[in-house]
């Protein structure tokens, strides 16, 4: 099974700053057929399901804002959050869908 | 409109079985992936199965064998058969849609104890 891991529990980072969550995978999520990376960012707020954010490692899903984006491929991916928000303040996962069991990340904790 | 709404979580001793359902609007319950993801108290998110729009079925290590995950194109509903629950099997249950869970249901709360 890929393992998948992020360099930080959490971090806080001012208004306005950047943030920045690293997620690695134990093994290339790149599929060489179609040149994507099967990865995915995903935001969760407390007592709210997760909401996609990021798919294909880069490509933001529609309605999210561009602050939100992602970047890497193989098995080092980074999400970047441009000038946070408030409403920024959430847990942040990655997910591989590359090879069955997909697998999360354990999360980064995004703090103002 | 698109939507997924989950039901059938409760109260379960340990050795008891549970059926979750998933109900489908706005596309075919058959025509996507669909996945069940959960999530234990205070923890992360944990990928359970997922059904592709062929047939084929996976599952998390930590289920195989005793969770059965199905699809009701009649009811356009997804389903997931849990046996042998167990105390870590406590979390809040949802059923996704789309190869990367583009969309999701609000959750069932399952909880495993005597």
């Amino acid at each position: 099974d890929i393992v998948m891991t992020q360099s930080s529990d959490s971090l806080a980072v001012s208004l306005g700053e950047r943030a920045t969550i690293n997620c690695k995978s134990s093994q290339s999520v790149l599929y060489s057929s179609d040149n994507k990376n099967y990865l995915a960012w995903f935001q969760q707020k407390p007592g709210q399901p997760p909401q996609l954010l990021i798919y294909w490692a880069s490509t933001r899903k529609s309605g999210v804002p561009d602050r939100f984006s992602g970047s890497g491929s193989g098995t080092d991916f980074t999400l970047t959050i441009r000038s946070l928000q408030a409403e920024d303040a959430a847990i942040y996962y990655c997910l591989q869908y590359y090879d069955p069991p997909f697998t999360f990340g354990p999360g980064t904790r995004v703090a103002i | 409109e698109v939507q997924l709404v989950e039901s059938g979580g409760d109260l379960v001793q340990p050795g008891g079985s549970l059926r979750l359902s998933c109900v489908v609007s706005g596309f075919g319950v058959r025509v996507n992936y669909m996945t069940w993801v959960r999530q234990a108290p205070g923890k992360g998110l944990e990928w359970v199965s997922v059904v592709y729009g062929d047939g084929r079925r996976y599952y998390a290590d930590s289920v195989k064998g005793r969770f059965t995950i199905s699809r009701d194109s009649s009811e356009n509903t997804l389903s997931l058969q849990m046996t042998s629950l167990r105390a870590e099997d406590t979390a809040i249950y949802y059923c996704c849609s789309g190869l990367f869970c583009d969309l999701w249901g609000q959750g069932t709360r399952v909880t495993v104890s005597s």
